[in-house]
């Protein structure tokens, strides 16, 4: 099954580029999503498809896709953006299995 | 909007039992899937299964609970429940419900479920 490898912990000072990554063999052929979570509450999808913002998600907050890495970067960091997030994949090869990374923390110094 | 709703507690080899509520929306949707998913600190957020309508009912699980997972709409009260059979403690985890075919763009509030006697 597919298997989505990010890093556990990203770091950036306020107004700052945050990028976190998701791996994966030929990743670059699936359509990501990109979820955010803060503490006690449930994800929120912040980017599908690649690079579609969800509705009331800032510009701040873009996504691409090539190759072996999926990206979410997030410009001009805030204090609010501090949270975990997770990339998802739907594996059909697998037959029709939902997949998550496992996650990343985003720290704003 | 999607209401969770069932025990807290589950005894080990018993039946989980979950149902999320449907609001602004219908479980017969030709549009949308009705999910499960579960976190936890060793497995992460983990997909589950699902159910959905096109022009008959689908079903799909994940391999780590096929077998022990049943997925059923309930078209009366518009919402659609979990079933997990013979839970044990690796089962623990918050459950969400979740719409969305391949993206999940509306989840529920989230509950855990600890299974334990």
């Amino acid at each position: 099954s597919y298997v989505l490898t990010q890093p556990p912990s990203v770091s950036v000072a306020p107004g700052q580029t945050a990028t976190i990554t998701c791996a994966a063999k030929n990743i670059g052929s699936e359509s990501v999503q990109w979820y955010q979570q803060r503490p006690g509450q449930a994800p929120v999808m912040v980017v599908h498809d690649d690079m579609y913002r969800s509705s009331g998600i800032p510009e701040r907050f873009s996504g691409s896709n090539s190759g072996d890495t999926a990206t979410l970067t997030i410009t001009r960091v805030e204090a609010g953006d501090e949270a975990d997030y997770f990339c998802q994949v739907w594996d059909f090869n697998g037959g029709h299995l939902g997949v998550f990374g496992g996650g990343t923390k985003l720290t704003v110094l | 909007q999607l209401q969770l709703s069932g025990p807290g507690l589950v005894e080990p080899s018993q039946t989980l039992s979950l149902t999320c509520a449907i609001s602004g929306d219908s479980v017969l949707s030709t549009s949308a899937a009705w999910n499960w998913i579960r976190q936890s600190p060793s497995r992460g957020l983990e997909w589950l299964g699902r159910t959905y309508y096109r022009s008959r009912w689908f079903n799909d699980s994940a391999t780590s609970v096929k077998g022990r997972i049943t997925v059923t709409p309930d078209i009366s009260k518009n919402q659609f429940s979990l079933e997990l059979k013979s839970v044990s403690p690796d089962d623990t985890a918050v459950y969400y419900c979740a719409r969305g075919t391949m993206a999940f763009n509306y989840w529920g509030q989230g509950t855990l479920i600890t299974v334990a006697s």
